[in-house]
């Protein structure tokens, strides 16, 4: 198993574009999420999905969008990309919400200049 | 809103001591607490995973402990290596999120 996929690793955007983060997980976890972490800080969650179709926003979800449309890929689309978006983003999955660790990716560090 | 604070920020120890990480959460309704270790420019490992039924968890040389009613949590690294250096992160679990505190940097000095 791969466990958790991320890509790109790095990305630079200048402000005012988009751009779409990839997630991928072959472990049939029902629960993704996605988190960004600031230098120093913990990770705030952005948007976590429960099962294909179903997403909910999560601490920090202005400026980002998210879609499910299989249980393997969640994807997390920045539009007019922010310099308050620079940071490192990361993907985790869990078997379930409650009971069950979340694994993660290696990460994604975007900067917007 | 739950909040969660780990002290100290950083930590330096000489090699094979033994030395416990800190975690408190405001909020005792919780589901689950999770250790993570992180290395520079690394994703996150999961160490320990402590159901909020359970006290403790042990992983070789890593004893996590929860106390809900006080809101803490420990992580115990025994006999300490160089190659524990890493950030340590705590977790929280509600039903469906993680909140994370900012995590000790741990160097463990040869």
């Amino acid at each position: 198993n791969a466990g958790v996929t991320q890509t790109p690793k790095f990305r630079i955007l200048k402000i005012g574009q988009s751009m779409t983060l990839q997630c991928t997980q072959d472990m049939n976890h029902n629960y993704m999420y996605w988190y960004r972490q600031d230098p120093g800080m913990g990770l705030k969650l952005i948007y976590y999905s429960v099962g294909a179709g179903i997403t909910d926003k999560g601490e920090v979800p202005n400026g980002y969008n998210v879609s499910r449309s299989t249980t393997e890929d969640f994807p997390l689309r920045l539009e007019l990309a922010a310099p308050s978006q620079t940071s490192v983003y990361f993907c985790a999955s869990s078997y379930s919400g409650r009971d069950h660790e979340q694994y993660f990716g290696p990460g994604t560090r975007l900067t917007v200049t | 809103k739950q909040e969660v604070t780990q002290i100290p920020a950083a930590l330096s120890v000489p090699e094979g001591e033994n030395l416990v990480l800190n975690c408190s959460f405001t909020d005792s309704a919780i589901y689950n607490l999770q250790w993570f270790r992180q290395d520079p420019g690394k994703g996150l490992t999961s160490l320990l995973l402590i159901q909020s039924s359970q006290r403790e968890q042990t992983s070789g040389r890593l004893n996590a402990s929860l106390d809900k009613s006080s809101g803490r949590s420990t992580l115990y690294i025994a006999a300490s290596q160089p190659g524990d250096s890493a950030t340590y992160l705590c977790a929280v679990g509600s039903a469906r999120q993680l909140t994370f505190g900012s995590g000790t940097q741990l160097t463990v000095l040869p």
